[in-house]
Formats: structure tokens, C-alpha cells, sequence
């Protein structure tokens, strides 16, 4: 069974400080794993994902497969990075069944 | 391009009556999935649908079902409500089957058994 954790509920940082939020999952063959971020108000967007390995909005992940992690890191916090996040792996072969953590509210205090 | 849209936003319900939810993909987007989210449970997957056909289901009981046009629009429906069937349901499309396609989602359906 695929399993996605996010073990912090709510995380609160200072604007300038580094942000990182924890992501571990379980999952028998190779994930797909992605970041998704919903501001107030809006909809549920994707952030990234492990595979462009790209930098949005200034974050980067990597996914480290010997700890099962996809830790989400961003090196100076912005007050309009304050969202909702959820971590998210895709096993389905051909399909797209996302599994999602319980999702990290990211509070950055001015 | 406009978005993924969902009718209704809002409704409340009768436990024990049925609900359908409509979602319309982006232009040119063939494949609709969708997903529950309550404060407990978080964001759950339901169901894919691919060309009318469903890809795949989530783990939720048979009440729940789904359908797929011709035109890619895509409906759910839960039957026999029951008050833990309050949440809010989220459609969201992407334009095909590869792995690589990015899925956009909808501001989802809320709705409340009473």
C-alpha cells in the first residue's frame, strides 16, 4: 500500500528564515511525487514535481530514496508563501491516483 | 482557457437521498479524476475517467459512482447519503494517460448531509 506522511500539521516560520517542510512516503516501486499548494482561497495547484526537478517560486525538493523523503525546502521564506501544503505520490501505472499527505499549513510571520 | 469548473459549489443534503456533482475539464482535456477531502481523512482519491471508460477506483463503497461523456464532462454520484459523506469533492483534469500530463483541479463541490 503507497502512504504519503507530512508530519507537521502547521509550521511557522519568520520572513527571511528557511522553510522546510517534511514529506516521507511508502511505496514498494518507483513514486512519482509531487507538491501541491493551495493559497487562501484558491484552488489546489501544483508546486513541482520530482521528475522537472525544477525551482518554483524558490523551492526545490529532492527526492532521497534510500529515506523514503521528498522534503520540500525553500532558503528565505516569503509572507506570500503562506498556504496550505500537501505532498502527493502518484503509483498508479498509467493512471493518475494521487495519494496525498494530510497537507502542512506554512504560517511565515512578517 | 477557463479552468475546471464544478457544479454546484455549495449544497446541502438529506441523509438517506442522492447527490450528483458535475465537473467540466479544461477544453481539449480527455481524462477527469476525482477526490474527497474532509478534515479527517484529507484528500482521497475516487475514481479516473479516461474516453468514457474508468481507469481506475479509489477504495470507497459501491454509493459511489461516476460516469464520463463523450464531450470528456464527467459526473459522480453518491447514493443512500449518509452524514460522513460530507466533504468536498474535487474534480481535476489533465490531457491524457501519460504519467507526464500535470492534472489542474477545480474549487470543488461542497456538500453537507444533514
Amino acid at each position: 500500500a503507497q502512504r504519503v506522511t507530512q508530519p507537521e500539521k502547521l509550521l511557522s516560520v519568520f520572513k527571511g528564515a528557511p522553510v522546510e517542510l517534511k514529506c516521507n512516503y511508502s511505496y514498494s516501486g518507483s513514486p512519482e511525487l509531487f507538491w501541491y499548494v493551495q493559497y487562501s482561497r484558491q484552488r489546489l495547484q501544483l508546486l513541482l514535481r520530482h521528475i522537472s526537478r525544477e525551482s518554483i517560486k524558490g523551492f526545490t525538493a529532492d527526492l532521497n530514496k534510500g529515506e523514503t523523503s521528498f522534503h520540500l525546502k525553500k532558503p528565505f521564506a516569503q509572507e506570500e508563501d503562506s498556504a496550505m501544503y500537501y505532498c502527493a505520490l502518484n503509483g498508479g501505472a498509467g493512471s493518475y491516483q494521487l495519494t496525498f499527505g494530510k497537507g502542512t499549513k506554512l504560517s511565515v510571520i512578517p | 482557457k477557463a479552468g475546471v469548473t464544478q457544479t454546484p459549489r455549495y449544497l446541502i443534503k438529506t441523509r438517506g437521498q442522492q447527490v450528483t456533482l458535475s465537473c467540466s475539464p479544461i477544453s481539449g482535456h480527455r481524462s477527469v479524476s476525482w477526490y474527497q477531502q474532509t478534515p479527517g481523512q484529507g484528500l482521497q482519491f475516487l475514481f479516473e475517467y479516461f474516453s468514457e471508460t474508468q481507469r481506475n477506483k479509489g477504495n470507497f463503497p459501491g454509493r459511489f459512482s461516476g460516469r464520463q461523456f463523450s464531450n470528456s464532462r464527467s459526473e459522480m454520484n453518491v447514493s443512500t447519503l449518509e452524514l460522513g459523506d460530507s466533504a468536498l469533492y474535487l474534480c481535476a483534469s489533465r490531457p491524457g494517460q501519460s504519467s507526464g500530463n500535470t492534472i489542474y483541479f477545480g474549487e470543488g463541490s461542497w456538500l453537507t448531509v444533514v
